[in-house]
C-alpha cells in the first residue's frame, strides 16, 4: 500500500530532551513537509524540503531541525530549544504544485 | 499577506440537512484551493483540488465550488459519518516552495 507512515502515535518527553519523530513516504513524491496543529489553530508550516538533501525553513522553525537523507524519509527534531512543543505534528507529502498527502500524525507531550 | 478565513466555526445539522461551508481567502496569484476532512486525532484527508474561477468539484454528497474570492463545500443530506473537520487550504505564487495556507476549520457534527 502506497502512504505516509509516521512514529511513534503518542510520544512523551520531559522538558529540556530533544526528540525525533519518523515520517516516511512511498509515494514516489519529490517534496515533504512537516506541519504542526494546535487547537483552535490552523496547520502551521514547520519545515519543508522539495529535494533530496535540500530543505528551507517554515514559519515557525525556531526550536525544530530536519533532515532529508533519503527521498523516502524526512524525520523531524523538536529540541529543548521549542518553548512549546507540545502539539499534534503532521507530516506531508506532494508532488510540486499539486495536492499533499498527509500522515497519521504525531502526538507529542512534554512535561 | 496570503490568509485563509472558514466560516462558520462549527455546524449542527440533523441528518439530512443540506447546508454549505465557506472558505475565504486572500493569496497572490492562487495556484490552487484545497479542501480536506480531518477525523479527531487523524491526519487530514485529501478532498478536492480547485485551480480556477467557475470550477466545481463532486464527490459523494459533497461539491466543491470556486469564484476569485472564496469557496464553498456544499453537503447534500449529510448522514452522520460526514461529521467530521473540513480544511480550506490555498497555495499562492507569493509562498514559500509549495507549502500550503491553512484555515483554522469548520467542524460540522451531524446527528440522526
Amino acid at each position: 500500500d502506497g502512504g505516509i507512515t509516521q512514529s511513534p502515535k503518542y510520544l512523551f518527553r520531559k522538558e529540556g530532551q530533544n526528540v525525533t519523530l519518523s515520517c516516511e513516504q512511498n509515494l514516489n513524491h519529490d517534496a515533504m513537509y512537516w506541519y504542526r496543529q494546535d487547537p483552535g489553530q490552523g496547520l502551521r508550516l514547520i519545515y519543508y524540503s522539495q529535494i533530496v538533501n535540500d530543505f528551507q525553513k517554515g514559519d515557525i522553525a525556531e526550536g525544530y531541525s530536519v533532515s532529508r537523507e533519503k527521498k523516502e524519509s524526512f524525520p523531524l527534531t523538536v529540541t529543548s530549544a521549542q518553548k512549546n512543543p507540545t502539539a499534534f505534528y503532521l507530516c506531508a507529502s506532494g508532488s510540486r504544485g499539486n495536492e499533499q498527502y498527509f500522515g497519521p500524525g504525531t502526538r507529542l507531550t512534554v512535561t | 499577506e496570503d490568509q485563509v478565513t472558514q466560516s462558520p466555526e462549527a455546524l449542527r445539522l440533523q441528518e439530512g440537512e443540506s447546508s454549505s461551508l465557506n472558505c475565504s481567502y486572500t493569496v497572490s496569484g492562487l495556484r490552487g484551493l484545497f479542501w480536506y476532512r480531518q477525523d479527531p486525532g487523524k491526519g487530514p484527508e485529501f478532498l478536492f483540488t480547485l485551480y480556477s474561477a467557475g470550477e466545481e468539484k463532486e464527490k459523494e454528497r459533497l461539491k466543491a465550488t470556486l469564484t476569485k474570492k472564496e469557496s464553498f463545500l456544499h453537503i447534500t443530506a449529510p448522514k452522520p459519518e460526514d461529521s467530521a473537520t473540513y480544511l480550506c487550504a490555498v497555495q499562492g505564487a507569493n509562498q514559500a516552495g509549495t507549502a500550503l495556507i491553512f484555515g483554522k476549520g469548520t467542524t460540522l457534527s451531524v446527528s440522526s
